[in-house]
């Protein structure tokens, strides 16, 4: 079955970088576009960034645009957010979440990884 | 960016209520729209997919209908694992945008 395990997380102060890792597994993952999605405490989701299965198309939320990166390693089925500049507003559960196989939506979820930006 | 829409953001509701969440997009995103449901401390789980398909393994209780820009999420029969909070997503177009919510709570 599919599975995805995000890690990374952490706490970091503002201005600080992190990258976020996410183990995919039960799949090919060379076949498949990937995002992320974050979640502020308490409030809704939020698309993050997206890459396709080969890397060669990536699209980003503004609110992460020239901060954040998204990558892939398909010879490792690992995906990466590598978030550069963060900002208070950028804490939330960051999660991993694979396409579906007839569209861009969040077929699979991975169980998230808490990132907190704080001084 | 195209806009979403959720209403209500909070529903009562008891086992058996039929119950309908209404998602608006601010323009025409054809039939390119997913519900998901969550529960809390958990990650969203998929339920439809181009507004009415159902996801492998969700019950038949949940559907989905609409087209362009408005569409609904019923759930024919409430259950008890049914309370949780529902979103919208449309992938129309970038940037992907979700509904604000719809958190359906006990009566």
């Amino acid at each position: 079955q599919v599975q995805l395990v995000e890690s990374g997380g952490g706490v970091v102060q503002p201005g600080g970088s992190l990258r976020l890792s996410c183990a995919a597994s039960g799949f090919t993952f060379s076949s498949y576009g990937m995002h992320w999605v974050r979640q502020a405490p308490g409030k809704g989701l939020e698309w993050v960034a997206f890459i396709r299965y080969d890397g060669s198309n990536k699209y980003y939320a503004d609110s992460v645009k020239d901060r954040f990166t998204i990558s892939r390693d398909n010879s490792k089925n690992m995906l990466y957010l590598q978030m550069n500049s963060l900002r208070a507003e950028d804490t939330a559960v960051y999660y991993c979440a694979k396409v579906g196989p007839s569209g861009e939506y969040f077929q699979h979820w991975g169980q998230g990884t808490l990132v907190i930006v704080s001084s | 960016d195209i806009q979403m829409t959720q209403s209500p953001s909070t529903l009562s509701a008891s086992v058996g209520d039929r119950v309908t969440i209404t998602c608006r997009a601010s323009q025409s995103i054809s039939s390119w729209l997913a519900w998901y449901q969550q529960k809390a401390g958990k990650a969203p789980k998929l339920l439809i997919y181009k507004a009415s398909s159902l996801e492998s393994g969700v019950p038949s209780r949940f559907s989905g209908s609409g087209s362009g820009t408005e569409f609904i999420l019923t759930i024919s029969s409430l259950q008890p694992d049914d309370f949780a909070t529902y979103y919208c997503q449309q992938y129309n177009s970038y940037p992907l945008t979700f509904g604000g919510g719809t958190k359906v709570e006990i009566k």
